[in-house]
């Protein structure tokens, strides 16, 4: 286990269903992220929250809806996906500014998402 | 712009024989270079992590890395590969500044033949 856990790790809905991955971390970091890994496409960052705040949002689409209560727990609520949504979405957490200078992640083991 | 890539997709290797996967970087800044492995159906774990300082970077289960600035290359090896290295590993470059500006290469997957 890595301290970051996230559930589902496997998930199966319509296009029509409304459904959420939720993720947890237990490292007292105070930024969490969501990436979408695609099959033969580098990871795509999706959403940042830093302190609760989202301060990053790489122009994904609105069916996608992140949601982060507090610093330990970030949600991504799912609505009308499309086929081509299918991925593996990786949630990942860190300590800003970790005194080195690099921003080390610390990664969940995903969520497998398929859209029928 | 900062950009990444990893110049082989596929490596193929004999167990015992040495591992070397290809990443050169492009960077307007002094850049933070990390390694990421992934085995299947798990999450990235962080291999090691360049930070300006020494140049060769140690990192776990016996991986290292060269920091070459004329070259733009940070290229990982091994000695002497393990049958659980299989997995695929991931490139990424950070700028000097930005917590969340991780640029990741399209990853090289690692086959590890008996």
């Amino acid at each position: 286990e890595t301290g970051v856990t996230q559930t589902p790790r496997h998930l199966v809905m319509g296009m029509t269903n409304k459904k959420s991955l939720k993720c947890e971390q237990h490292l007292g970091h105070n930024a969490m992220y969501w990436y979408k890994q695609s099959a033969k496409k580098p990871l795509e960052l999706m959403f940042v929250y830093n302190f609760k705040e989202q301060t990053e949002n790489n122009s994904v689409p609105s069916r996608f809806s992140p949601e982060c209560p507090n610093s330990s727990h970030l949600f991504l609520h799912l609505h009308t996906l499309q086929p081509e949504d299918s991925a593996l979405y990786l949630c990942a957490s860190s300590q800003e500014r970790d005194g080195s200078g690099a921003n080390v992640l610390t990664f969940g083991a995903g969520s497998r998402l398929t859209v029928l | 712009a900062q950009s990444v890539t990893q110049l082989d997709s596929h490596v193929s290797v004999s167990e015992g024989t040495p591992v070397l996967l290809r990443c050169n970087y492009s960077s307007s800044y002094s850049p933070s270079l990390f390694w990421y492995v992934q085995h299947p159906n798990k999450g990235l774990q962080l291999l090691l992590k360049y930070t300006s300082a020494a140049t060769l970077v140690k990192g776990i289960n016996g991986f290292e890395a060269e920091f070459k600035k004329s070259e733009t290359s940070f290229h990982l090896t091994k000695p002497s590969a393990h049958m659980s290295d299989a997995a695929e590993y991931f490139c990424v470059v950070s700028d000097s500044g930005g917590y969340n500006k991780l640029i990741f290469g399209a990853g090289t997957r690692l086959a590890v033949h008996p």
